[in-house]
């Protein structure tokens, strides 16, 4: 069973650009849960997508947005990076919204805004 | 809303004292409670659970009681390893495993041989 992989492991980019990080779920997985770790803070929730459609959203402006695909791969765009946006970003994937299932993490992407 | 608060760090133990990280939440109805580790350089790994009141979560000899009365969900181990060296999060969900999570600041432990 394929755990949950993210890319790239490590990002660098300037102020005003934009990024896409990608995220591929657990086998069999429809839920995926994107955060934000800032450097010695707990993963903040900035959303989740349920079979391709938004399921919730944390307390994050609309620069950032997602996108789940038919395969359950996802990906978390931000637009205008900003220095704050610093931060390790994780995606975790659970098998149907509403059951009793964990979260299952990925190692995360390093973004780097300069 | 929910919210999570954890025992400040960094906490140094000697290898084989007994660990107690403190956990408090707060949250309306019935939230499932969890415990996540990060080692160095690592996403999170999910340690233990509970998904309500009294019930115990355990998992390579660290546990965790879900007490709604103290709405607390401590982590403890007897006799700590210098491989439990990391990064403990106590984190809340309101319903269901698979939804929100929302985590405390976290709580770094260091264990000395």
């Amino acid at each position: 069973e394929t755990g949950v992989t993210q890319s790239p492991t490590h990002l660098i980019k300037t102020r005003g650009q934009q990024v896409t990080l990608r995220c591929s779920s657990q086998s069999g997985h429809n839920t995926v849960s994107w955060y934000q770790q800032a450097l010695g803070q707990g993963p903040q929730f900035i959303f989740q997508y349920y079979r391709e459609e938004e399921n919730g959203r944390g307390n994050f402006p609309p620069r950032f947005s997602g996108l789940q695909f038919p395969n359950y791969s996802s990906e978390l765009n931000v637009n205008a990076l900003e220095l704050d946006d610093s931060a390790l970003y994780l995606c975790a994937s659970s098998l149907d919204f509403g059951g009793t299932d964990t979260q299952y993490f990925g190692p995360g992407t390093r973004l780097t805004v300069l | 809303g929910n919210s999570v608060t954890q025992m400040e760090g960094p906490v140094t133990l000697s290898e084989e004292a007994f660990l107690t990280i403190n956990c408090t939440y707060t949250a309306t109805g019935y939230p499932s409670l969890f415990w996540y580790v990060q080692y160095p350089g690592e996403g999170l790994q999910l340690l233990l659970k509970a998904t309500k009141a009294d019930d115990k979560g355990s998992n390579k000899g660290f546990e965790a009681t879900y007490r709604k009365e103290t709405t607390s969900f401590h982590l403890e181990k007897g006799s700590v390893q210098v491989s439990d060296s990391a990064v403990y999060f106590c984190a809340l969900s309101k319903d269901f495993g698979n939804e929100k999570l929302t985590f405390g600041t976290g709580t770094r432990l260091t264990i000395i041989p």
